[in-house]
């Protein structure tokens, strides 16, 4: 089955800086790919999502990069404010497997100002 | 505010307790989960019900027993368990059960089993 690694588990940085979150997915035959944040006493929320049919998806301050090959993707967070302090999860899953989504273990972002 | 509403945020249990967690969602969805959070691993499906029913149960402990009397309501029955059962419980919903759609996530109910 598919597995997801998921990379820092813990990322602090100054306003303003970028953030680069990381993860790996293990089923070739996975094609979606969403971002969930989790803010603190909120539900998890999709933030961007990427289809394997595309290497790069931007929304604003954020955008996910794919790599098919090595099986990796990311998400870029850039001129990060204090309100982008979360937990941010990856996952991976077949579009048509009615949402088994595999999550990565999580990512803290603290954004100091 | 996702519209999917968990209940109770908090439930402090004993092992031989029995107890129910709910979830409620008021976005007309057609497939509900359950996931577990527990710390620094990742989100664990639990179950998945299309249309109120079963399709899936990643292999769980019976002690957790899942009901969907209909689309909008997913209980999960607790009965007998671990502490190392303690963790995040998360609901979730979405729209069309054959695709992955967006997740919509509840707030979770934080179980501690003493």
């Amino acid at each position: 089955g598919e597995n997801v690694e998921q990379h820092p588990s813990t990322l602090s940085v100054q306003e303003g800086d970028s953030a680069v979150i990381k993860c790996t997915y293990s089923d070739s035959a996975s094609n979606y790919f969403p971002w969930y944040k989790q803010e603190l006493g909120k539900g998890s929320q999709l933030i961007i999502d990427i289809r394997s049919n595309v290497g790069e998806k931007k929304d604003q301050r954020i955008a996910v990069t794919l790599n098919k090959t090595a099986k990796h993707f990311s998400l870029h967070i850039t001129e990060t404010q204090p309100e982008d302090s979360a937990v941010y999860f990856c996952a991976a899953s077949l579009y048509n497997q009615g949402g088994k989504l595999i999550f990565g273990q999580g990512t803290e972002l603290s954004v100091k100002p | 505010e996702t519209g999917v509403t968990q209940t109770p945020r908090h439930l402090v249990m004993g092992m031989t307790n029995k107890k129910s967690l709910k979830c409620e969602q008021h976005l007309g969805h057609n497939a509900m989960y359950w996931y577990k959070q527990s710390a620094k691993k990742p989100l664990e499906l639990m179950f998945v019900y299309n249309f109120k029913e079963q399709t899936e149960n990643n292999s769980v402990p019976s002690r957790f027993s899942p009901e969907c009397p209909n689309s909008s309501h997913l209980f999960l029955h607790l009965h007998t368990l671990q502490p190392e059962d303690s963790a995040l419980y998360l609901c979730a919903s979405s729209q069309d059960p054959s695709h992955t759609g967006e997740l919509f996530f509840g707030e979770g109910s934080r179980l501690t089993v003493l």
